[in-house]
């Protein structure tokens, strides 16, 4: 069976620190990534996806970027987090090429920037 | 582009219907998922359309008009625990996935 795996479950870091989250997919291949920071009472926000290794499709400008060294590890970097940076980080998988497949999330990674 | 707009807070009692509605924009549509959040949690899955009508799954239905932009989710029987944030999410050819801000259902006894 496929899981997703997100880590670290909650981070505290100081503003204008790097951050490195990282989510990886087992039990299948070629997924779809997808990367979703999520303000308190407020819906999804897309930040990122891949649809293969290398091949980022960016959704917000800003500070964060990311990468996709192996099929199935999915990484949020950095370089200097803000403040407005403190959210609620989902990456999800979805399986590639079906057409009705449901995406599966990991269980986030609540970021608080001090 | 993508645009997904639904409301922002519904109450309902327990044991009623709500209806959650959900307009989109999408360029290449491929399909509308539904999603539940309870507070602090990550989001499951409950429907997904991508042809027009109505698909039935227990106390849950999804609706579907692609001419229209526009889908609603049907929760029947209400039940305390449904109070949670009802996420649509549509899907583009090039496999985007983008959300609305989510609609939170407050169930009242």
């Amino acid at each position: 069976s496929q899981t997703i795996h997100q880590w670290p479950a909650t981070l505290v870091q100081p503003v204008g620190s790097p951050l490195s989250l990282e989510c990886t997919v087992e039990g299948t291949s070629n997924p779809n990534l997808y990367w979703y920071r999520q303000a308190a009472g407020r819906g999804l926000q897309l930040l990122f996806y891949s649809v293969g290794i290398g091949q980022i499709s960016s959704e917000v400008p800003q500070n964060l970027s990311a990468s996709r060294p192996q099929d199935r590890q999915f990484i949020l970097s950095s370089k200097k987090l803000l403040l407005s940076d403190s959210g609620f980080y989902l990456c999800a998988w979805r399986q590639r090429g079906g057409w009705n497949t449901e995406a599966f999330f990991g269980q986030g990674t609540r970021l608080t920037v001090v | 582009g993508q645009n997904i707009d639904q409301p922002t807070e519904m109450t309902a009692t327990e044991g009623a219907i709500v209806q959650i509605n959900c307009t989109y924009q999408t360029s290449g549509f491929n399909g509308l998922f539904w999603y539940q959040q309870h507070a602090g949690e990550a989001p499951t899955f409950l429907s997904y359309n991508v042809l027009d009508g109505l698909e039935e799954k227990g106390r849950f239905s999804s609706f579907l008009s692609r001419s229209k932009g526009y889908s609603y989710l049907l929760l029947k029987e209400l039940q305390m625990k449904d109070s949670a944030s009802y996420l649509c999410a549509s899907v583009s050819a090039g496999n985007k996935l983008t959300f609305g801000g989510g609609t939170r259902v407050l169930v009242k006894p």
